[in-house]
């Protein structure tokens, strides 16, 4: 079936680095524009980043731009995110997600990774 | 930027009650690209509402979403226990609205 795996979170000190995993199975990876997007504690979705699906064209959300960077690896079916210079409030569950051709709706989602950034 | 707004921001309803969620984007948003996701606790976002008022697979009749322009609407007839959750809006592929938590009364 169609699945996205998240791997990587875990707890980060303010100014860190951490990088993030989601491997995708079940359908042709290569095929689709990805997502990431992060819900941080009790907060509601913000949309952070996306690449297309030949990693031609990326764009970020101005609260992660110039520190995060988004990439993928088609042959591997798998979607990174480079997590740079991390802040308190980039703590969050980090969900990758797929972009529908069409419709532009994101599905699936992953089941999320958790990254705390603290002292 | 197109920034969504829902309301209300919680909505305390009855099972077998009808929820009426609203979503109004700051201009005009292309219909095909105004979606709908259900999240319950613990758990990823669900898709459920594409295109303004395409239902996801494998989603309930109950659930239908309406609108245009700037303002849409989802609607959930008979609701049923397993449909308290909170319900985002987004516009292609960017944004998402704050959410609707939508509790049990």
């Amino acid at each position: 079936q169609v699945q996205l795996v998240e791997s990587g979170g875990g707890v980060v000190q303010p100014g860190g680095s951490l990088r993030v995993s989601c491997t995708a199975s079940g359908f042709i990876f290569s095929n689709y524009g990805m997502h990431w997007v992060r819900q941080a504690p009790g907060k509601g979705l913000e949309w952070v980043a996306f690449i297309r699906f030949d990693g031609s064209n990326k764009d970020y959300a101005d609260s992660v731009k110039g520190r995060f960077t988004i990439s993928r690896e088609n042959s591997n079916n798998t979607l990174y995110f480079q997590m740079n210079s991390v802040r308190t409030e980039d703590t969050a569950v980090y969900y990758c997600a797929r972009q529908d051709i069409l419709t532009g709706a994101f599905d699936p989602w992953g089941q999320g990774t958790l990254v705390a950034v603290s002292s | 930027e197109i920034v969504l707004t829902q309301s209300p921001g919680t909505l305390s309803l009855s099972p077998g009650e009808r929820a009426t969620l609203s979503c109004r984007a700051s201009q005009s948003v292309s219909s095909s690209y105004l979606t709908w996701y259900q999240q319950k606790p613990g758990q990823a976002p669900r898709l459920l509402i594409y295109g303004a008022s395409n239902r996801a697979t494998g989603i309930p009749d109950r659930f239908s979403g309406s609108g245009s322009g700037t303002d849409f609407t989802l609607t959930i007839n008979r609701l049923e226990p397993e449909d308290f959750a909170v319900y985002y809006c987004q516009q292609y592929g960017r944004g998402f609205g704050q959410g609707t938590k939508l509790e049990i009364k």
